[in-house]
């Protein structure tokens, strides 16, 4: 049972590379995201897609790309790295009920360690 | 923008105390989840609240969600060196159904 893997779980880039972080569920979950982390700012939502072919912005979109064609991928893609992307993504998907709105909670993957140089 | 506070953010406690840590908003949530994550690691889900008033139970873990659906409490009884880690709650609301998470509280417990 992998649930959520991510890779790479490390990488430096230079400023202005471009680059793909992979994340793949196998728990067929409809609902999958993108999620960075920064010490004092917690958990931020990028990009996120209610199923494949639907993609939408959370709150920190900028520079960030991302595309679901399959169910089960959810690439996240920078386009020019810059040193303020440095940070800890995540990668999260979940079972959701539409009808009720209720989510059983999201499964994580064990993150991407992005250094910008 | 549905904000979450988590308090303390930090807490430092022997082996064996009690501790209680709080998630509060202005906003209503539908349902509300905390999860741990350790140093390397993604959050790990412990429970997810759905009614208002609410109780949860987990081993020595109680998580409680307020009446109005405002706020949450985890509520932890003997705590050991292996309940050290961020607790993080997250809340589900508005039409979008993206979750909105604390800071988070950083739990150490000395043994």
């Amino acid at each position: 049972n992998a649930g959520v893997t991510q890779t790479p779980k490390f990488q430096v880039l230079k400023t202005g590379q471009s680059m793909t972080l992979q994340c793949a569920q196998d728990m067929n979950h409809e609902y999958m995201s993108w999620y960075r982390q920064d010490p004092g700012m917690g958990l931020r939502l990028i990009h996120y897609s209610v199923g494949a072919g639907i993609t939408d912005q959370g709150e920190v979109p900028n520079g960030y790309n991302v595309s679901r064609s399959t169910t089960e991928d959810f690439p996240l893609r920078l386009l020019s790295a810059a040193p303020s992307q440095t940070s800890v993504y995540f990668c999260a998907s979940s079972h959701q009920r539409w009808d009720s709105q209720v989510n059983y909670g999201y499964t994580f993957g064990s993150g991407t360690r992005l250094t910008v140089v | 923008t549905q904000l979450l506070k988590q308090s303390p953010q930090f807490l430092s406690i022997q082996e064996g105390e009690n501790l209680t840590v709080y998630c509060n908003s202005s906003s209503v949530f539908s349902s509300l989840q905390w999860y741990r994550q350790e140093p390397g690691e993604g959050p790990v889900l412990l429970v997810t609240v759905v009614t208002g008033g609410e109780v949860k139970k987990l081993k020595r873990l109680t998580f409680q969600f307020g009446d109005a659906r405002k706020d949450s409490s985890l509520h932890i009884t003997a705590a050991q060196p292996g309940d050290t880690g961020l607790y993080l709650c997250a809340g589900l609301g508005g039409s979008n159904y993206k979750l909105t998470f604390g800071k988070g509280t950083l739990l150490t417990v000395n043994p």
